[in-house]
């Protein structure tokens, strides 16, 4: 199983601020990367899928990159919705795996 | 509307067993790959259960595996997943979510199961 680590665990940053979060995989995923966004009590969103894309009607200021083992998603200018807690997640075997999780908080 | 919605989920003791559906509107249902992943209580994401759009290869995590099966009726558009054995470390919020071979598109709001 493939295990996803993300970092840092939180993030404290203002409106306006760039956040980078990170995604680490124990082995390569090659670009099979996808990450969502989830706000409490609601269910995750695709964010991005393959590393870069974005999904449909994702905001611009949400980017990622990177393959193999590591990854970023960037969100360029906070805004008060994006605060949340992100998720990593492979598709390269069964069983897909998601990572811990990074909170982006005020 | 694209839409799924959960329900069958409640509180069971441990050792018994639940069926938790899915129904499926505003896309089409026997096109898509579907899983179900869960969520304990201030925890992360854990995908636990998949089937194809025809029904065939289903597959299980371990942790659920001889215990859980899915399944689906596409005459129907709704997933299900059959669960047993039931444990108090299967306390979760259940999602329904499809697959679109690259990513998970569209969840269901969940339906929380309580051993």
């Amino acid at each position: 199983e493939i295990v996803l680590t993300q970092s840092p665990a939180t993030l404290s940053l203002s409106p306006g601020e760039r956040a980078t979060l990170s995604c680490r995989a124990s082995q390569s995923v090659s670009n099979y990367l996808a990450w969502y966004q989830q706000k409490p009590g609601q269910a995750p969103r695709l964010l991005i899928y393959d590393a870069s894309n974005r999904a449909t009607d994702i905001p611009a200021r949400f980017s990622g990159s990177g393959s193999g083992t590591d990854f970023t998603l960037t969100i360029s200018s906070l805004e008060p919705e994006d605060f949340a807690v992100y998720y990593c997640q492979h598709r390269t075997n069964w069983p897909f795996t998601f990572g811990p999780g990074t909170k982006v908080d005020i | 509307e694209v839409q799924l919605v959960e329900s069958g989920g409640g509180l069971v003791q441990p050792g018994g067993s639940l069926r938790l559906s899915c129904s499926a509107s505003g896309f089409i249902f026997s096109h898509s790959a579907m899983h179900w992943v869960r969520q304990a209580p201030g925890k992360g994401l854990k995908c636990i259960s998949r089937i194809n759009s025809n029904g065939g290869n289903p597959e299980s995590a371990d942790s659920v595996k001889g215990r859980f099966t899915i399944s689906r009726d596409n005459s129907k558009n709704t997933l299900y997943l059959q669960m047993s054995s039931l444990r108090p470390e299967d306390t979760a919020v259940y999602f329904c979510v499809r697959f679109t071979g690259k990513a998970f598109d569209i969840w269901g709001q969940g339906t929380m199961v309580t051993v």
